[in-house]
């Protein structure tokens, strides 16, 4: 099956600086690479995701990456604020006939510090 | 709009009794995905539902648990004898259709087997 490996999986970075998260994946005819943030206590929430057909991605201050050809994908947090403090997930998405379950990665902890 | 709605939030169990965890779907969302999160690690894929259909258990351990997504009502995880290993977070997301790859989660229900 489909392996995410994600890192690092702690980060500190002042507030205005910018943060990237890298994730590679094993399998080549995954498609589909979401990301999710989780803060304490809560579940995760579907910050970007972008899909194989697409090399990059933005959405105001978050913008996603992909390289198929090395098989790995980075989440980059541009003007961080403490708000941003989290665990990070990436994800990978592997189809299959009638399936489209996620396989993720173990997380970064990014403390923004004010 | 509510999104996905899990209960309880909180289920403490001694070992051998029962747990039923429930989720309810974003409205309009006909496919559910159950994921568990073991403390400081990622979440792992368990089980796959559409409504009164399994797709994909093959991440559900074959012994102790069961899904189900009725016609009517929510989801429900169900596992039995729990043992201590048992103890994490269960979360399930939902999506809009099989073509539909955004998966959505709910805030996930915390499982502690005394």
């Amino acid at each position: 099956g489909e392996n995410v490996e994600q890192h690092p999986s702690t980060l500190s970075v002042q507030e205005g600086d910018s943060a990237v998260i890298k994730c590679t994946y094993s399998d080549s005819a995954s498609n589909y690479f979401p990301w999710y943030k989780q803060e304490l206590g809560k579940g995760p929430q579907l910050i970007i995701d972008i899909r194989s057909n697409v090399g990059e991605k933005k959405d105001q201050r978050i913008a996603v990456t992909l390289n198929k050809t090395a098989k790995h994908f980075s989440l980059h947090i541009t003007e961080t604020q403490p708000e941003d403090s989290a665990v990070y997930f990436c994800a990978a998405s592997t189809p299959r006939t009638g399936a489209n379950n996620l396989f993720f990665g173990t997380g970064t902890r990014l403390t923004v510090i004010p | 709009n509510a999104g996905v709605m899990q209960n309880p939030r909180h289920l403490v169990r001694r070992r051998g009794q029962e747990a039923r965890l429930r989720c309810s779907p974003m409205k309009g969302h006909s496919h559910v995905y159950w994921y568990r999160q073991l403390p400081e690690e990622g979440l792992k894929f368990m089980v796959y539902l559409q409504k009164e259909n399994i797709i994909d258990e093959s991440g559900m351990p074959k012994e102790r648990f069961s899904a189900e997504f009725p016609k009517e009502g929510p989801s429900i995880l169900r596992i039995q004898q729990v043992v201590r290993g048992d103890s994490a977070a269960y979360f399930c997301a939902s999506s809009l259709g099989q073509a539909s790859y955004e998966q959505y989660f709910g805030p996930g229900t915390r499982l502690t087997v005394t």
